[in-house]
């Protein structure tokens, strides 16, 4: 399996900052890799698929980048809707695998 | 928008079965992969298998020995069954779309069922 690994665990920002959660996978994924928001009670929500292109109704102040085994998302410009946990997960092969999760905590 | 609504049973003995459906209100059921991801309590997400159109399936290797997906094309539904439960079950089950149509290999999910929390206890 593939393993993915984020970083940090937990991160602490404030409204209006600019946010980095990096994501690097244990081979080579191309740029299949996506990030989820999930808040708490709800199922995960897509922001970016392969690894740069965001979602249909998702605000343009996410932004992802990154190809091979390093990847980050960015929130510039952070809002109070934004404080929830970020996952990265690839689709590069079976199984697809998830990162353990990175918990945005308002500062 | 699509939607997937999922429904189950909550509460298993161990070394029962769970089982679960995800029904799908669009007639694109046939043209998608369908997805079954779990969360334990407080952790992260595990992807437990895919179906395609065709009722091709993937299964996660770790849990491969214990679980069916199915389709049933008629009633726009998929369904999850994983047999001999243990507490190690105990998690928050979901259904998801794989985003691309006709998709032949793993994909990200763009749309998901609400969850249903199975809780395995004697």
């Amino acid at each position: 399996d593939i393993q993915m690994t984020q970083s940090p665990s937990t991160l602490s920002a404030s409204v209006g900052d600019r946010v980095t959660i990096t994501c690097r996978a244990s081979q080579f994924i191309s740029t299949w890799l996506g990030w989820y928001q999930q808040k708490p009670g709800k199922a995960p929500k897509l922001l970016i698929y392969q690894a740069s292109t965001l979602e249909s109704g998702v605000p343009s102040r996410f932004s992802g980048s990154g190809s091979g085994t390093e990847f980050t998302l960015t929130i510039s410009g952070l809002q109070p809707d934004d404080f929830a946990t970020y996952y990265c997960q690839q689709y590069n092969s079976y199984p697809n695998t998830f990162g353990q999760g990175t918990k945005l905590e308002i500062k | 928008q699509v939607q997937l609504q999922q429904w189950g049973a909550g509460l298993l003995r161990p070394s029962e079965t769970l089982s679960l459906t995800c029904s799908v209100d669009d007639e694109s059921f046939r043209a998608y992969c369908w997805s079954w991801i779990r969360q334990a309590p407080g952790k992260g997400l595990e992807w437990i298998g895919d179906i395609n159109e065709n009722a091709g399936t993937n299964y996660n290797p770790s849990l491969k020995s214990r679980v069916t997906i199915s389709l049933h094309t008629s009633k726009n539904q998929f369904s999850l069954r994983l047999n001999s439960v243990t507490a190690a079950d105990t998690a928050i089950y979901y259904c998801a779309r794989e985003k691309l149509e006709m998709a032949t290999k793993p994909d990200a999910f763009d749309i998901w069922g609400q969850g249903t929390l199975v809780t395995v206890s004697p």
